[in-house]
């Protein structure tokens, strides 16, 4: 399968700092998603970024799909406790290819 | 809103048991996932589904069946259980062509 390189593997931040996580691959894709675990729960989508270079914003969250088509970043700006959770990058290549994800912790 | 339903949150078995993990999805989807997920690999596909009585291996099937009779209902089959299959396990449905997944809240499977 597909491989994507997912880091930071984890962060452990305070409240109210900007995080940052990337992933990139060896391959061009079409399409990247960034999908959010919260604990006990299965994934879901934040957000979908389908061009080279386009930059998207979810409230707190902006994502960005690299002009190389190789890579994408996840930004989440001024962070809450309720941003705890896995966060996956995910390409599209017929079915869905998952990074390993980059768990988030935020302490008050 | 769509709702995948995991039939078992948690589950423990025996080596060599029989294993059955359902996952039903209430929005007429066409395609349905059986994925697993460990610590530091992220979820990995096992197997996958377009349709009823359909089924195409993912990208670790070993181990592991499924079976569709139904549109809504994706059952996914552990012959002989093994320790190494110790995993979560979550399903998945989406639209034909949609890449938006909705995900069922997993099974966390242990096998002793």
């Amino acid at each position: 399968g597909q491989q994507l390189n997912q880091s930071p593997q984890s962060m452990f931040i305070q409240e109210g700092e900007d995080v940052s996580m990337n992933c990139t691959s060896s391959s061009i894709f079409n399409t990247w998603l960034w999908y959010k675990q919260d604990p006990g729960e299965g994934p879901v989508l934040l957000i979908a970024l389908y061009k080279a270079g386009e930059l998207t914003s979810n409230g707190r969250l902006t994502a960005q799909f690299g002009i190389t088509r190789k890579d994408s970043f996840l930004n989440i700006s001024a962070s809450i406790p309720s941003d705890v959770g896995i966060y996956f990058c995910v390409t599209s290549y017929g079915k869905l290819t998952f990074g390993q994800g980059t768990i988030l912790t935020v302490h008050p | 809103d769509v709702k995948v339903t995991q039939s078992s949150r948690y589950l423990v078995k025996r080596t060599g048991e029989k294993v059955f993990l359902e996952c039903v999805q209430d929005m007429d989807h066409e395609n349905m996932f059986w994925y697993r997920q460990d610590p530091g690999l992220g979820l990995r596909l096992i197997y996958f589904s377009y349709d009823v009585k359909m089924k195409e291996k993912g990208d670790i099937p070993e181990g592991y069946s499924v079976s569709r009779e139904k549109k809504e209902r994706f059952s996914l089959i552990l012959e002989s259980a093994s320790t190494n299959q110790t995993s979560m396990y979550l399903c998945a449905s989406s639209l034909e062509g949609y890449y938006g997944y909705t995900f069922g809240s997993g099974t966390r499977l242990t096998v002793v």
